[in-house]
């Protein structure tokens, strides 16, 4: 069964950084582009980041160029969200998938505030 | 950015009523090669987004076959076939052949 579970979300101020981790199993991570897309309260979904397989090719929505870092390392099967300079705009469930979008987690929240 | 332009907003229907959701592109999502990057997601009450169908028309693993999916270009359909309770929630469109973005997602809800 495929699962992809995100942690380390939380309350943090602006201007600071945070890093999330998304946890995969029951597939072969290594052969799979892996994406972040977020949910403000109440809004629609937006597409943040998405990384190639290999980790070679990396893409982001204007919005976090330069402030956001996709990553992942394939020998744990988990893909990173370091997000700096954060925003209030930043808020928001941050949800892990396959690049295919065929499989979510859960997600997990983030808060950016004073 | 390319915007995709969900209609309706909010869809009202009774069990077992056929509906249909419009999602129009600003830009054709025909990819150089040869996909339509073009996707429809369910996001049921406080859970994750389910994807329901993906390059236009495959039906998504496990999908039951009334939700089904056509168009091309800038202009796509989702359509479901006798709405059951449990598809309640928000729909929403996706294109990825350019830099990935969403609908504004269609509400469905019971009349």
């Amino acid at each position: 069964e495929v699962q992809l579970v995100e942690s380390g979300g939380g309350l943090v101020q602006p201007g600071r950084s945070m890093k999330l981790s998304c946890a995969a199993s029951g597939f072969t991570f290594s052969n799979y582009g892996m994406a972040w897309v977020r949910q403000a309260p109440t809004k629609g979904l937006e597409w943040v980041a998405t990384i190639s397989y290999d980790g070679s090719s990396t893409y982001y929505r204007d919005s976090v160029k330069g402030r956001f870092t996709i990553s992942r390392d394939n020998a744990k099967s988990t893909l990173y969200l370091q997000m700096n300079s954060l925003r209030s705009e930043d808020t928001a469930t941050y949800y892990c998938t396959r690049a295919r979008f065929d499989y979510w987690g859960q997600g997990v929240m983030v808060t950016v505030s004073s | 950015d390319v915007v995709l332009t969900q209609t309706p907003s909010i869809l009202s229907a009774t069990i077992g009523q056929s509906v249909s959701i419009s999602c129009r592109s600003s830009q054709s999502l025909l990819d150089s090669d040869g996909n339509t990057y073009l996707y429809w997601f369910l996001q049921r009450p406080g859970q994750s987004p389910q994807r329901l169908i993906y390059l236009v028309s495959n039906l998504g693993s496990g999908v039951p076959n009334r939700f089904s999916g056509s168009g091309s270009g800038t202009d796509f359909t989702l359509k479901i076939s006798g709405v059951e309770a449990e598809d309640l929630g928000v729909y929403y469109c996706m294109q990825a052949t350019h830099a990935p973005t969403f609908g504004a997602g269609t509400k469905l809800e019971l009349k």
